[in-house]
């Protein structure tokens, strides 16, 4: 089955500086994958989707990920950092057309002024 | 459209009490999702249904949870009798088509004495 590894469970980043949260995935077929932001006392939000076009996929709120199969990653990052970017951040993967999605552990996200 | 809508938001019960929580879907989705987060297992599917039917339940901790979805729009999971363990947010998810964004309800959290 497929699933997804978010490394690091807690990042800190200034104000302004770069934000980059690891994932990576283990699917036996192409899969498709996204990244959701999930702010406190709310449901996940989507950030941004990867469905086999462009492997470098634009999302909300100026963050960005790319699709790399031979590292088997779809890293998210986003080049300044903005206080309201704090919040958790899931990394998860599809294979299959029911829609059997499969969440990492997620990522805490705080940004320093 | 008004979104994914669950109820309870908040809910305080006793162990061995029966736990009812409810999910309405977005108009026009045809695929639902239970997911449970805690702290200590993050975002775990427990079952999900398309076209109100359950296609894989084997997130279903055990006997005492159960989800029946009795029309297109509304589903509801049960939990009975409850124990402390069960302590958690409750998220439902719907999605429109295959490898669809998940568009997630606020979640209810429930607490379990």
């Amino acid at each position: 089955a497929q699933s997804v590894t978010q490394l690091g469970s807690h990042v800190s980043v200034s104000e302004g500086a770069l934000v980059l949260l690891r994932c990576n995935y283990s699917s036996s077929v192409p899969p498709y994958l996204f990244w959701y932001v999930q702010y406190p006392n709310q449901g996940l939000q989507l950030l941004l989707k990867y469905t086999s076009a462009a492997t470098l996929v634009k999302g909300i709120n100026g963050f960005e990920a790319e699709f790399k199969k031979s590292e088997t990653s779809f890293h998210l990052t986003k080049p300044s950092a903005h206080m309201s970017d704090a919040a958790e951040y899931f990394c998860a993967v599809s294979e299959n057309r029911n829609n059997d999605m499969r969440f990492g552990a997620g990522t805490r996200l705080t940004v320093k002024p | 459209d008004a979104g994914v809508i669950q109820s309870p938001r908040h809910e305080v019960t006793e162990m061995g009490q029966e736990v009812t929580l409810r999910c309405k879907l977005i108009s026009g989705h045809n695929s639902l999702f239970w997911y449970r987060q805690t702290m200590m297992r993050g975002l775990e599917l427990l079952i999900y249904f398309n076209n109100n039917v359950p296609i894989d339940d084997s997130g279903m901790p055990e006997d005492r949870f159960s989800a029946k979805m009795p029309n297109a729009s509304f589903s509801t999971l049960k939990i009975q009798p409850s124990e402390p363990r069960d302590s958690a947010v409750y998220f439902c998810a719907s999605v429109t088509s295959a490898y669809g964004e998940l568009f997630f309800g606020e979640g209810s959290r429930l607490t379990v004495l």
